[in-house]
């Protein structure tokens, strides 16, 4: 079974430019989440949804991150525009449901360098 | 005070060594409790959830104390490939995920 596939994998961009990433969970999974994982942090959720609706996305900063999960399926991720700060790796999950037991699976990740 | 706060480390273990790792959690609605396992560079992977019961995965030990609102990861007989940052996480009744910081292991020879 395919894993949840992210790209890039690598991202490096000036401040105040855009970037976007892209995610694609594993076949059948309703869930999906997107994380930030700053160096020496734990993974902190940006946005979790169900099917195609937004579950929770209170950690989202809104005014420059927005996030879209078109058709329930892919996911994109996008930072518009970018501050040193959000220099980090972009982590994608998915599960099968968002029970309070479900297993996330995560993706390779897309480290970003905001110079 | 961080939803979910965990042993700072790094721990540094002999091999064959017994360590453990606490986490503490300030959301007494929590409702699961899980570790992940992080190696360099990767991504975290699922390594036990955890029961009120307690349960045990070969040389894996979790346990879950409510009423302290705390959880612990045992480890025995560590081995070299044991190495790799432990997170904890916390899942409330709506399905949101809190992660710890992590703990670093390193296991030596």
């Amino acid at each position: 079974e395919a894993g949840v596939a992210q790209s890039p994998r690598y991202k490096i961009i000036e401040k105040r430019q855009s970037v976007a990433f892209w995610c694609n969970p594993i076949s059948g999974h309703a869930t999906l989440y997107w994380y930030q994982q700053i160096l020496g942090q734990g993974p902190k959720l940006l946005i979790q949804f169900q099917n195609n609706g937004v579950v929770d996305d209170s950690q989202l900063p809104k005014d420059r991150f927005s996030a879209e999960r078109l058709k329930g399926v892919d996911s994109t991720l996008k930072i518009q525009p970018a501050k040193l700060e959000d220099s980090a790796v972009y982590l994608c999950a998915s599960s099968l449901y968002s029970g309070v037991g479900e297993t996330q699976y995560f993706g390779p990740g897309t480290r970003l360098l905001v110079l | 005070r961080k939803e979910v706060e965990q042993d700072p480390g790094p721990f540094n273990v002999p091999e064959g060594a017994t360590v453990a790792f606490n986490c503490t959690y300030s959301n007494s609605a929590s409702q699961s409790f899980f570790w992940y396992r992080q190696d360099c560079r990767k991504e975290p992977k699922l390594l036990m959830s955890v029961y009120s019961s307690g349960n045990e995965d070969g040389r894996f030990t979790a346990q879950l104390n409510r009423a302290s609102q705390y959880i612990s990861l045992l480890i025995r007989d560590s081995k070299l490939s044991d190495s790799a940052t432990y997170l904890c996480v916390v899942n409330t009744n709506a399905g949101k995920s809190t992660f710890g910081d992590g703990t670093t292991l390193t296991v030596k020879p």
